[in-house]
């Protein structure tokens, strides 16, 4: 079975910085997705970014943007400007590519932006 | 907008009953799971469903039964709740055509078993 691993259990970054959130994976799948979730105090999981593993080209979706690395199997979300409505738990996600998909998480990286 | 509902957001049983937790999608998605989520663990996955009738095991079934009679309805069952299922449970469903591939969660039930 694929495992993720977030090895942050928490962060904290100033109003307006950078941060980057780490994440590996292990796999001997050669087709997959890659994501990241961010959970808010509201509980309500929403999709930040994908990333096709085929693809070399590193995703990127206005400020949140990814370090994909596949050999190191390496999957980190840098977040740029960081606003305080970026608090909320970030969930790293695989799943294999295939039409009976199932996604595995990781532990969540709880990020506080400080004013 | 694709909605994902689960029946309660806040739920409170006795050790030894029956709780039937429910979810809906209103987007015709194949792929619909279960997952369990409690602090330092993420998201643990319990069930998933790729067709009506069809299921498979996650990672943790222990203690857990499904059911999707229904395309749109995938509905887990905690045949005899302990207190060790005290947890946040996340219902999520996604297309299964391998090509889309965002999935969509409901807000969660937060269930205590006393």
């Amino acid at each position: 079975a694929q495992t993720v691993t977030q090895s942050q259990p928490e962060m904290s970054v100033q109003e307006a910085e950078t941060v980057t959130l780490s994440c590996t994976y292990d796999t001997s799948e050669s087709n997959y997705y890659l994501f990241w979730y961010k959970q808010p105090p509201s509980r309500q999981m929403i999709l930040v970014i994908r990333q096709e593993a085929y693809k070399q080209q590193n995703a990127t979706e206005n400020r949140f943007s990814v370090n994909f690395q596949k050999a190191a199997k390496s999957f980190s979300l840098k977040i740029s400007d960081s606003q305080l409505g970026d608090t909320a738990m970030y969930f790293c996600a695989f799943m294999k590519h295939d039409n009976n998909n199932d996604m595995r998480f990781g532990a969540g990286t709880r990020l506080t932006v400080k004013p | 907008d694709v909605k994902v509902t689960q029946s309660s957001r806040y739920l409170v049983k006795r050790t030894g009953e029956k709780v039937f937790l429910e979810c809906v999608q209103d987007m015709d998605h194949e792929n619909m799971f279960w997952y369990r989520q409690d602090p330092g663990l993420g998201l643990r996955l319990i069930y998933f469903s790729y067709d009506v009738k069809m299921k498979e095991k996650g990672d943790i079934p222990e203690g857990y039964s499904v059911s999707r009679e229904k395309k749109e309805r995938f509905s887990l069952i905690l045949e005899s709740a302990s207190t060790n299922q005290t947890s946040m449970y996340l219902c999520a469903s996604s297309f299964g055509d391998g090509l889309t591939t965002e999935a969509f969660f409901g807000q969660g039930t937060r269930l205590t078993v006393v």
